[in-house]
C-alpha cells in the first residue's frame, strides 16, 4: 500500500514568518511529487512540482526533496494570510500507470 | 471558461435515487478521475480512466459507476443514493505524454452532494 503521510496540523504561523509543511512516501520508486493548495469549499490547485532532489523556488514557495530519506517539504516564505488553506501533497510512480496518491493535507493558519 | 467543468455543483436528493455527476474537459488530456472528499478523510479515489476504453476502480468504488463517453467526458453515477454519499465530489484530468507535467492533475470546481 502505497502511501503519503502529513501532519495534519492545524500549523499556526504569524504573518511574515515562514510556514513549512512536510510530507513522508512510502514508496522508493516514486518519480514525481506535488504540492496542492486547496481553499475550505474548494477544488485544489497546483502550487509546484519537483522531480529532482533538491530545492525548487517559485517565488514565495521553495519545495525541498530528499528521494534518499523519502521526504519531500514545502516552505512559505513571507506568510500572508491569504495563504491559509490545506496543503496537499501527492506523489506518482515511476512508470506513471498509477494515480497520483494524495496525503491528507495539512491545514496552515497564518496569523495577522 | 473553465478547462475542467463539473455539473451540477450542487445536488440534493433523497436516498435511492439515482444520481448522475458530468465532468467535461477542454483540456485535450486522455485520463481523468473521480474523487471525493470528506471532512478530515482527504481525498478517495473513486474510479479512474487512462483512455476512452479503461476504467478502473479507485479505494472506494463500492455504490458508485462511472463511464467514459469520449475523451472529454466522464461521468460518475450513484445507482441508488445513500445519506454517507453525501460528499464534495470532484472531478480531475491528467496527462501522461506532457514530460515533466506529466500526471499532473487538474481538478474542476467540484460537486456538493447531499443525500437525505
Amino acid at each position: 500500500q502505497k502511501e503519503v503521510e502529513q501532519n495534519s496540523g492545524p500549523l499556526s504561523v504569524p504573518e511574515g514568518a515562514i510556514a513549512s509543511l512536510n510530507c513522508t512516501y512510502s514508496d522508493r520508486v516514486s518519480q514525481s511529487f506535488f504540492w496542492y493548495r486547496q481553499y475550505s469549499g474548494k477544488s485544489p490547485e497546483l502550487i509546484m512540482s519537483i522531480y529532482s532532489n533538491g530545492d525548487k523556488e517559485d517565488g514565495r514557495f521553495t519545495a525541498q526533496l530528499n528521494k534518499a530519506s523519502q521526504y519531500v517539504s514545502l516552505l512559505i516564505r513571507d506568510s500572508q494570510p491569504s495563504d491559509s488553506a490545506t496543503y496537499l501533497c501527492a506523489v506518482s510512480t515511476r512508470s506513471g500507470n498509477t494515480p497520483l496518491v494524495f496525503g491528507k493535507g495539512t491545514r496552515l493558519s497564518v496569523i495577522a | 471558461d473553465a478547462d475542467v467543468t463539473q455539473t451540477p455543483r450542487n445536488r440534493i436528493t433523497k436516498t435511492g435515487k439515482r444520481i448522475m455527476l458530468e465532468c467535461s474537459q477542454t483540456k485535450g488530456h486522455d485520463r481523468m478521475y473521480w474523487y471525493r472528499q470528506d471532512p478530515g478523510l482527504g481525498l478517495r479515489l473513486i474510479y479512474y480512466s487512462f483512455d476512452v476504453k479503461d476504467i478502473n476502480k479507485g479505494e472506494i468504488s463500492d455504490g458508485y459507476s462511472v463511464s467514459r463517453q469520449a475523451q472529454a467526458k466522464f461521468s460518475l453515477s450513484l445507482e441508488s443514493a445513500i445519506p454517507n454519499q453525501t460528499a464534495l465530489y470532484f472531478c480531475a484530468t491528467s496527462d501522461r505524454y506532457s514530460g515533466g507535467l506529466a500526471d499532473t492533475q487538474y481538478f474542476g470546481p467540484g460537486t456538493r452532494l447531499t443525500v437525505l
